[in-house]
């Protein structure tokens, strides 16, 4: 099925240090999620981004969304060990029936305490 | 709020058995469920939408006899492995969504199936 450009695939990252990641489309999406995933559980929604050039923000979590509607960043500031996961990206569009869902590819998180 | 949970969280049986997974909005009237498959180290695929009430929709090349789906209220949904074969060893995740609004899929903590 259809995926969504996620990059970069895996990052090991020293604790304290920002992060960030993004996904990319030919695309366009009204709505971009990004969820987190640790292992043996299912994704967490940590963002949700509703309009184009939305910037929001949740705890040390920052996301946007492109003003193109075909892009979205997260930045996570100063990582800590309990950062370490998955991170997924989601594109939904409005006109999709039955809300789904597209997903970026992932990236794994490291974290050296 | 909108919590999803799903059960079994793991499953180890022998090729050919028969594997029910069952996923349920807790807190909210889901009218739409989603099913998805994951392989180690991959994203999430989708399988199947499932709308309470009606049939389920699935995507191509997932195939409708083997993986039943049954929605029967809006808070239920199973996923029925048939006969299951060690190539079916995945990991399965639900989420749920009330349809029509704006708010996001919210997952359950997915099913490790292993096939002996």
């Amino acid at each position: 099925g259809q995926q969504l450009n996620q990059s970069p695939q895996s990052m090991f990252i020293q604790e304290g240090e920002d992060v960030s990641m993004n996904c990319t489309s030919s695309s366009i999406f009204n709505t971009w999620l990004w969820y987190k995933q640790d292992p043996g559980e299912g994704p967490v929604l940590l963002i949700a981004l509703y309009k184009a050039g939305e910037l929001t923000s949740n705890g040390r979590l920052t996301a946007q969304f492109g003003t193109t509607r075909k892009d979205s960043f997260l930045n996570i500031s100063a990582s800590i060990p309990s950062d370490v996961g998955i991170y997924f990206c989601a594109g939904r569009r409005i006109n999709n029936a039955g809300n789904m869902l597209t997903f970026g590819g992932g990236t794994r998180l490291m974290v050296k305490p | 709020g909108a919590v999803v949970s799903q059960h079994p969280s793991r499953v180890i049986c022998k090729s050919g058995t028969s594997v029910k997974i069952e996923c349920r909005s807790l807190d909210f009237q889901a009218t739409t469920m989603f099913w998805y498959r994951q392989f180690p180290k991959q994203s999430l695929m989708l399988m199947a939408t499932s709308n309470e009430g009606s049939k389920a929709t699935y995507e191509q090349g997932v195939e409708k006899d083997k993986f039943l789906i049954n929605h029967a209220s809006l808070t239920l949904s199973t996923l029925t492995v048939t006969s299951a074969h060690p190539e079916d060893s995945s990991f399965y995740i639900c989420s749920a969504v009330v349809m029509g609004g704006e708010q996001p899929q919210h997952f359950g903590d997915g099913t490790r199936l292993s096939i002996l």
